[in-house]
């Protein structure tokens, strides 16, 4: 059972391009959570997607930030016009659906590397 | 808020100590508690994984404690080798079941000396 896949894994931008980060989960998760690693800080949570849905979102910026997990394909987090600060780590993470094994436990990808020049 | 803090950020040891790591939380309404492990460069490994009902979770050299009522854990590393050298992150899980993103604290760097 392959990990959680994430690609690529590191992206350069310069100010003003599009990012995308991709996430594939493990094999029969459905849950997939994202997470920013800002250097010498800690992780903070982004946003929790379930299949076509947005659980919760309240660590995303309000702006340029956007993220979705179609019913077939990666989950996707897209930033609109990059600016340095979004330099950074994105970590995904997926878990199994409830009643379906433990939903304790997040599986954590290797994370995109995100550089804006 | 639930706010997670990891004493100390950095510690530096001998090859073969015994060594704690210590976590707080500010909130004791968690569901649970997990200590993972990230290397330079790297993603996440989980190390360990604390139900609330639970005290302590073993695995080989490493165990881990869970006090909800004083809103602390430790994470005890026996007799320590080189290859543990990274950096330790503690992280609660809070509310509801299925809403489970995880509030992680800064880490401990951890360097073994051979």
């Amino acid at each position: 059972n392959a990990g959680v896949m994430q690609n690529p894994r590191h992206l350069v931008r310069r100010r003003g391009q599009e990012a995308r980060l991709r996430c594939s989960p493990m094999k029969g998760h459905s849950h997939v959570y994202w997470y920013r690693q800002l250097p010498e800080e800690g992780l903070k949570f982004m946003v929790y997607l379930q299949k076509e849905n947005i659980i919760d979102e309240s660590g995303m910026p309000k702006e340029r930030f956007s993220a979705e997990f179609p019913k077939e394909g990666p989950s996707i987090l897209r930033i609109q016009q990059v600016v340095r600060g979004d330099s950074a780590a994105y970590f995904c993470a997926s878990s199994p659906p409830l009643g379906q094994g433990s939903t304790d436990t997040q599986y954590f990808g290797p994370g995109t590397r995100l550089t804006v020049l | 808020k639930q706010e997670v803090t990891q004493i100390p950020a950095a510690l530096s040891v001998p090859e073969g100590e015994n060594l704690v790591l210590n976590c707080s939380f500010t909130d004791s309404a968690i569901y649970n508690l997990q200590w993972f492990r990230q290397d330079p460069g790297k993603g996440l490994t989980s190390l360990l994984l604390i139900q609330s009902s639970q005290r302590e979770q073993t695995s080989g050299r490493l165990n881990a404690s869970l006090d909800k009522s004083s809103g602390r854990s430790t994470l005890y590393i026996a007799a320590s080798q080189p290859g543990d050298s990274a950096t330790y992150l503690c992280a609660v899980h809070g509310g509801i079941q299925g809403a489970q993103k995880l509030v992680f604290g800064q880490g401990t760097r951890l360097t073994i000396n051979p």
